[in-house]
């Protein structure tokens, strides 16, 4: 399992382009970049999830560099609601892998301020 | 589309008591499902993982133990709860169609007592 790294925390303020970037050098080739957005007392909710180059969607966009050793996560025009614990995941693989376990790190909490 | 259930949203039990709680995964059949514990502002720590029917891995010695009788229900045990189980109790899953995100219940409060 690829081990992935970011910064504790974040602050920013409402209005502005947020990026959390994460670290995670030992990825395989089959895995998958995942990002995950938690608020307090609710299960992490998915955000969006990538293989290579940039994926966007209506939420956020993801952006992999050609190493694949890292990948940052853009949250455009953040607001209030979007202060949560953000979360970087690295493994799976198309077909499932079974035996997958997924281990979640320490995550990023993102305060927004007004 | 997939959706986890989990009960009850909060339970308050006292030390020395039995535990159960139940997880069922809605809208994907063959699923992979998994048990967290979340200590306040603390992350995501795996608790056991399940690939099917009776087939349960444990990531962490403790006091809990899991079952999975039915290809969509996951139940988490305890036979005498402890002080130090009390936390913020998550199930997930991965299953058809998409296969790389998982998806999360919206969790149990257990406070010991």
């Amino acid at each position: 399992l690829a081990k992935t790294t970011q910064p504790i925390s974040m602050d920013s303020y409402e209005g502005q382009e947020v990026n959390i970037t994460c670290s995670h050098n030992n990825i395989a080739t089959n895995d998958y970049i995942t990002w995950y957005q938690q608020f307090p007392s609710q299960g992490p909710r998915f955000i969006i999830q990538g293989y290579k180059t940039k994926v966007t969607n209506e939420v956020a966009s993801l952006f992999i560099p050609a190493d694949r050793k890292s990948s940052t996560l853009s949250l455009p025009r953040v607001s209030l609601s979007d202060t949560a614990v953000y979360y970087c995941l690295v493994g799976g693989s198309g077909p499932r892998n079974r035996d997958d376990k997924i281990i979640f790190g320490k995550g990023t909490r993102l305060h927004i301020l007004p | 589309s997939q959706t986890i259930h989990q009960w009850p949203a909060t339970l308050v039990q006292p030390v020395g008591s039995p535990l159960s709680l139940e997880c069922t995964v809605e809208g994907t059949s063959n699923p992979n499902l998994y048990w967290y514990r979340q200590a306040a502002g603390r992350g995501l720590q795996l608790l056991f993982y399940s690939v099917g029917i009776g087939q349960i891995s444990s990531e962490v010695p403790q006091n809990l133990s899991a079952s999975r009788p039915q290809d969509r229900q996951f139940i988490l045990s305890s036979k005498k709860l402890l002080l130090s189980d009390s936390g913020f109790y998550l199930c997930a899953g991965i299953g058809q169609p998409n296969q790389e995100t998982q998806y999360f219940g919206p969790g149990t409060r257990l406070l010991v007592l």
